[in-house]
């Protein structure tokens, strides 16, 4: 079983639709989580991180942590075309230390 | 520009050749990274480096090997391709170990027959 289980999609939502994403994981040391995006055949790039549990936002973003359910959600609103990507969720923590583990990825397609 | 080159963008490759990945980051960044991008699985680390002259050993180590002799260059090679080694592959860096911010560069696509 994977460290972090995450649905690959693709997910397709209208444009200016609300976009879930969730994460899974197992590993109860895991402290630190991010999002990050990936547009295709780029780089990974930093969208949202948070340290608690609770809810973080940023402009159409929200991060959503449950440390004792091990969830964590990234929420889009009024999505765009240009939201499509795949986006990636990562942790760290515990005896993984600085290392980041990361989820499969799920592609989001946004269709105007 | 600041950040993160990889050469090269693409290579085919025979199993049993040997191939160096290279990657420069201009960011003085202290800690680098090589990753592996398979379809489902994510991104997998290979090696890292907390700083320049040290490296270790990521999740899937073995049949690579990286050096790091200044800050900017941090390489990896593959000694005798196999074609499980058919990946996509990024170099990242962060400005210190285990910040979680790390800029990826625009990866290696990598076929090996």
């Amino acid at each position: 079983q994977k460290e972090v289980e995450q649905d690959p999609g693709p997910l397709s939502v209208p444009e200016g639709a609300i976009v879930s994403l969730n994460c899974t994981y197992s590993n109860s040391a895991f402290q630190y989580f991010m999002w990050y995006r990936q547009y295709s055949r780029k780089g990974p790039e930093l969208l949202m991180y948070t340290y608690s549990s609770g809810n973080k936002e940023d402009g159409r973003f929200t991060a959503q942590v449950d440390k004792s359910s091990k969830y964590i959600s990234l929420f889009i609103r009024d999505s765009q075309p240009s939201d499509s990507a795949t986006y990636l969720c990562a942790m760290r923590g515990g005896a993984a230390g600085n290392k980041l583990t990361f989820g499969g990825g799920t592609r989001v397609l946004v269709k105007p | 520009i600041a950040g993160i080159t990889q050469a090269p963008t693409s290579q085919i490759l025979a199993a049993g050749r040997r191939m160096t990945l290279r990657c420069t980051q201009d960011m003085r960044h202290n800690a680098m990274y090589w990753y592996r991008q398979d379809l489902g699985l994510g991104l997998r680390l290979i090696h890292y480096s907390n700083t320049a002259g040290t490296t270790g050993k990521g999740e899937v180590p073995d049949g690579y090997s990286v050096s790091r002799a200044n800050t900017d260059d941090f390489p990896l090679t593959l000694a005798s391709a196999v074609p499980s080694q058919t990946s996509v592959y990024f170099c990242a860096s962060s400005p210190l170990p285990g910040t979680d911010t790390q800029y990826f560069g625009p990866g290696t696509r990598l076929t090996v027959l």
